[in-house]
C-alpha cells in the first residue's frame, strides 16, 4: 500500500539555525499538506500546496516557514531561524484531487531546537 | 466549518464494538462528518467520511442521525491496536483539517 514518508524522523537543531523537512507524497496526490503538533496539544494545520503554490496557510505559517516542491516527489517544509517554540512533530500529508478530506499523514519528523 | 463535541475518553473491552459519540448541532447542509484517529504519536489516520447516510468500510461504520447533529462511529470488534485518539471533524469549505481534543479510546484486554 502507498504510503507518505518523511525524513528525517527526528531533527535536534540549535536556535537560530534553518531546518528543512522532507516529504515524499503518495505518488499520484496532487495536494500537500503540512502540519504540527506541538507534545501534548492538538494537531495544527500550516500550510495547504497544489499545483505549485500555497492554497491555503494558517497564522502560524509566518515569514519563517516556506514550502517546495523541488522535483517530482519530495516536499519541503523549511524553517529559516528556528526559536524553541518550533518545537513539535510535523507531520506531511496528501490526497488526491478529488479526495481532499482523505489526507494520507506521514510518520511525522520530531523537530528539537535547543 | 461546524464545531464538534466528543467525549474526552472512553474505553471498551477488546472483540466488543466501541461506538464513538460526536455532536455537531451546527452542521450545515453541506458539510460532510469525517473521522481520523491518531495512534500514540503517529500520523492521523483516515477512517471513514459520510453527509447523511450511514456508511461502512473495512475500518468502521459511520452512522448520522436524520437531523444531521451527532453521529456515531462504530468500531464492531475492538482490538488493542484500536486504542488511539479519535477525531470527529466537520468540513465544509476549507481544504485544511481542524482537530479538536478528540476521544481518546482505550481498548481494555
Amino acid at each position: 500500500e502507498p504510503e507518505v514518508t518523511q525524513t528525517p524522523s527526528h531533527q535536534v537543531t540549535q536556535m537560530g539555525q534553518e531546518v528543512i523537512l522532507r516529504c515524499v507524497p503518495i505518488s499520484n496526490h496532487l495536494y500537500f499538506y503540512w502540519y504540527r503538533q506541538i507534545l501534548g496539544q492538538k494537531v495544527e494545520f500550516l500550510v495547504s500546496f497544489y499545483n505549485n503554490e500555497i492554497s491555503e496557510k494558517s497564522e502560524i505559517f509566518d515569514d519563517q516557514f516556506s514550502v517546495e516542491r523541488p522535483d517530482g516527489s519530495n516536499f519541503t517544509l523549511k524553517i529559516r531561524s528556528t526559536k524553541l517554540e518550533d518545537s513539535a512533530m510535523y507531520f506531511c500529508a496528501s490526497s488526491e484531487l478529488g479526495q481532499l478530506y482523505e489526507q494520507y499523514f506521514g510518520p511525522g519528523t520530531r523537530l528539537t531546537v535547543t | 466549518d461546524a464545531k464538534t463535541t466528543q467525549p474526552p475518553s472512553m474505553d471498551c473491552a477488546e472483540g466488543r464494538a466501541a461506538n464513538l459519540p460526536c455532536n455537531h448541532s451546527t452542521i450545515s447542509g453541506n458539510e460532510y462528518v469525517y473521522w481520523y484517529r491518531q495512534i500514540h504519536s503517529q500520523g492521523p489516520q483516515y477512517i471513514i467520511h459520510g453527509l447523511k447516510n450511514n456508511e461502512t468500510n473495512e475500518m468502521a461504520s459511520l452512522i448520522i442521525t436524520e437531523d444531521r447533529k451527532s453521529s456515531t462511529l462504530i468500531l464492531p470488534h475492538a482490538t488493542l491496536r484500536d486504542t488511539a485518539v479519535y477525531y470527529c471533524i466537520v468540513i465544509g469549505s476549507s481544504y485544511k483539517l481542524i482537530f479538536g481534543s478528540g476521544t481518546r479510546l482505550l481498548v481494555r484486554p
